[in-house]
């Protein structure tokens, strides 16, 4: 099964760019990947899938034109352009796995923004 | 607009049962779409608990198969779920979320794009 592997933590300044990164386990290359953003005391909202070919299907409601994905290798890649105070967040990955009765979903430890 | 509500017991004991309850307003379950749990203990990340077709098809976690049920009732609009033999590990936030669906070659069809989440409700196990 897939290993989905997230740095606890990332800041970047306001105005700045950010990416943050979720690695895939290997021989998992082929994943799309779900990114989620989630503010304290809040469940998560969809950002947008992601595989090797970029984002895959649309973005989740509301989800400004700074976001953006991209998918190469092991590695699936969320970058926010002149970030602002509101991303402030946690950023979660997560993909599915197995077919038939074997399926199931797995998602990474999370990454703590900081928007400085 | 869709909105998910979970409610059940803030504290339970260890070795009971955990039932939770998610109601649906703004879509009719019975209309499609999969409904499923996703838990997240304080500090820590996402953990997908199954998911559940309003035909009642259902996929659970694996590291949880064996005491986990969801169910659905198209009657209440709501989602049901059970976690027997709880542990202090299982003190968590539950959510409950609707997700896309998407088919592959053999016809099955999978849970992906968790679109709409509830505010999710801390259960806490301890005696």
């Amino acid at each position: 099964q897939p290993v989905l592997t997230q740095p606890p933590s990332a800041s970047a300044s306001l105005g700045d760019s950010v990416t943050l990164t979720c690695t895939l386990s290997s021989g998992h290359g082929s994943y799309k990947v779900d990114w989620y953003q989630q503010k304290p005391g809040k469940g998560p909202r969809f950002v947008m899938r992601v595989g090797t070919g970029g984002i895959v299907g649309s973005k989740g409601d509301g989800i400004p034109d700074r976001f953006s994905v991209l998918g190469s290798g092991l590695n699936r890649y969320l970058t926010i352009n002149n970030i602002q105070e509101e991303d402030e967040s946690d950023y979660h990955c997560g993909a599915d796995h197995g077919s038939g009765s074997n399926f199931f979903w797995v998602f990474g430890g999370g990454t703590k923004l900081t928007v400085l | 607009q869709v909105q998910l509500h979970e409610s059940g017991p803030g504290l339970v004991k260890p070795s009971e049962t955990l039932s939770l309850i998610c109601a649906v307003s703004g879509y009719y379950i019975s209309s499609g779409y999969y409904w499923s749990w996703i838990r997240q203990p304080p500090g820590k990340g996402l953990e997908w608990i199954g998911s559940i077709y309003h035909s009642g098809n259902t996929y659970y976690n694996p590291s949880l198969k064996s005491r986990v049920s969801i169910s659905v009732d198209t009657s209440k609009n709501q989602i049901s779920m059970r976690l027997n033999s709880v542990t202090a590990a299982d003190t968590a936030i539950y959510y409950c979320a609707r997700s896309h669906y998407y088919y592959d070659s053999s016809g099955y069809y999978y849970p992906y794009h968790f679109d709409y989440w509830g505010q999710g409700t801390l259960v806490t196990v301890s005696s």
